[in-house]
């Protein structure tokens, strides 16, 4: 069945880049996410990633995949500490249901 | 648009007792999904609804039950409440779209947090 699997816990001074890794097993996955959550409140999507591509750019957020190792990394240019928050990891495995990873929390220290 | 909308923002419930949960769609949406988040979790999967249809489920026992309305809200029934059905419950909304399998980005609510004593 589908797993994803990301690190719980990730520590970054402000300004510095953060780089949060995942991995999944399902290669028929179509589109990988990565969704953010702040303490009491829903998911947001931050980005995706069709699996044709390497690599998709938005402003300070930068996707890389890696389809043959089945590992995607999101990272975060100038880290600010409204970006902390936990980040989970995604893939669809069919019919747009979503496999979720357990999320890493990321910790900005100013 | 108010997005995404669920309710209630918090229940507190009993062992054995049954709960109802509500999910709005976003404006436009016509498939509904529902989710369960576990303290320290991520999310997983419980069923998604499009045309009033359960379309696909997840890991989920039968207490587990939903319903789409024509108007594309939806339900979602826990029976038989056990301590660890206690988690944030979300709803997610999207739009099948005309071809049916164009990216559809998935809208998430706030979730209902569901606690059982």
């Amino acid at each position: 069945g589908e797993d994803v699997e990301q690190s719980l816990f990730l520590s970054v001074r402000e300004g510095d880049s953060s780089v949060i890794n995942c991995t999944y097993t399902d290669s028929s996955s179509t589109y990988l996410y990565w969704y953010k959550q702040e303490p009491g409140a829903g998911l947001q999507l931050l980005t995706y990633i069709f699996s044709n591509m390497d690599m998709k750019q938005d402003q300070r957020l930068t996707v890389l995949l890696n389809k043959k190792d089945k590992h995607l990394s999101l990272r975060i240019a100038d880290t600010q500490t409204g970006d902390s928050a936990i980040y989970f990891c995604a893939e669809n495995g069919g019919y747009q249901k979503v496999t979720f990873g357990i999320g890493t929390k990321l910790q900005v220290i100013p | 648009d108010a997005g995404v909308t669920q309710s209630p923002t918090h229940l507190i419930k009993t062992r054995g007792q049954q709960v109802t949960l509500r999910c709005s769609p976003k404006s436009g949406h016509d498939t509904v999904s529902w989710y369960q988040q576990a303290l320290g979790q991520g999310p997983q999967f419980i069923f998604q609804y499009y045309e009033e249809e359960e379309r696909q489920r997840g890991n989920f026992p039968d207490r587990f039950s939903g319903h789409q309305f024509p108007n594309y809200s939806s339900e979602l029934n826990v029976n038989a409440l056990l301590l660890g059905d206690s988690a944030l419950y979300l709803c997610a909304s999207r739009s099948v779209g005309i071809s049916g399998s164009s990216y559809n980005e998935q809208f998430f609510g706030p979730g209902t947090r569901l606690t059982v004593l």
